[in-house]
């Protein structure tokens, strides 16, 4: 069964700094993996998706790595705002024909100004 | 406008009683999804969708019915409401393939008094 864990839990950092959020899964065979931010309030906005056979996906400050074979992915943060703020959720797809997500336990990040 | 819309945004009601949920997409999504975040904001699917047809049933109560009438709204009906229901409930949508991000709607929290 595939399980999904997220370090830390809660991340306080200033602004500025650059900061790395970690993923884990215990089942290597997956599809693809998915970093979202949750605001609260809100729902989820998709910020990468690495295929399983990438390293890693890049979007402006936000790096995302993906390591299959020891079943770990990281979120790099460059520069950290108070508006990056949120709760970061990673979620892989396992293989098969479904499209069907399992969800870490999230990060609560909070950059103070 | 709107990718992922639900209505309503919050529902409070009676333990028993029986509610519904809309989820529209307009993004032309193939599949769509219900995620139930429990109060420790753990994310899981429930039901999934594929043009009108389930392919995902997670193990769910029988009390939750998904309905598809057509592949862009998934409405989920909830009978006998009970107080483990009080959860914020996500619809989200995606291409189909396994390689297509899914995106969320903002969610509907559901508080059972």
């Amino acid at each position: 069964k595939q399980e999904v864990t997220q370090i830390p839990a809660a991340l306080s950092v200033p602004e500025g700094e650059n900061l790395v959020l970690n993923c884990s899964f215990t089942d290597s065979a997956i599809y693809n993996l998915q970093w979202f931010r949750q605001d609260p309030g809100k729902g989820l906005t998709s910020l990468l998706l690495i295929q399983s056979s990438q390293r890693e996906q890049t979007s402006g400050r936000l790096n995302a790595s993906l390591d299959k074979s020891s079943g770990r992915s990281t979120l790099y943060i460059a520069a950290s705002q108070p508006g990056d703020s949120a709760t970061y959720l990673c979620a892989v797809r396992r293989g098969g024909a479904t499209n069907k997500l399992i969800f870490g336990t999230g990060t609560l990040l909070a950059v103070q100004p | 406008d709107t990718a992922v819309s639900q209505t309503p945004k919050y529902l409070v009601t009676q333990m028993g009683n029986d509610k519904s949920i809309k989820c529209e997409q307009n993004l032309g999504h193939d599949t769509m999804y219900w995620y139930k975040q429990d109060s420790k904001k753990f994310l899981k699917i429930m039901f999934s969708y594929n043009n009108k047809e389930l392919i995902i049933n997670e193990t769910v109560p029988n009390r939750f019915s998904p309905k598809s009438p057509d592949k862009a709204h998934l409405n989920l009906h909830i009978n006998s409401l009970e107080l483990g229901d009080s959860a914020v409930y996500f619809c989200a949508s995606s291409q189909a393939g396994g390689n297509q991000p899914q995106h969320f709607g903002d969610g509907t929290r559901l508080s059972i008094l």
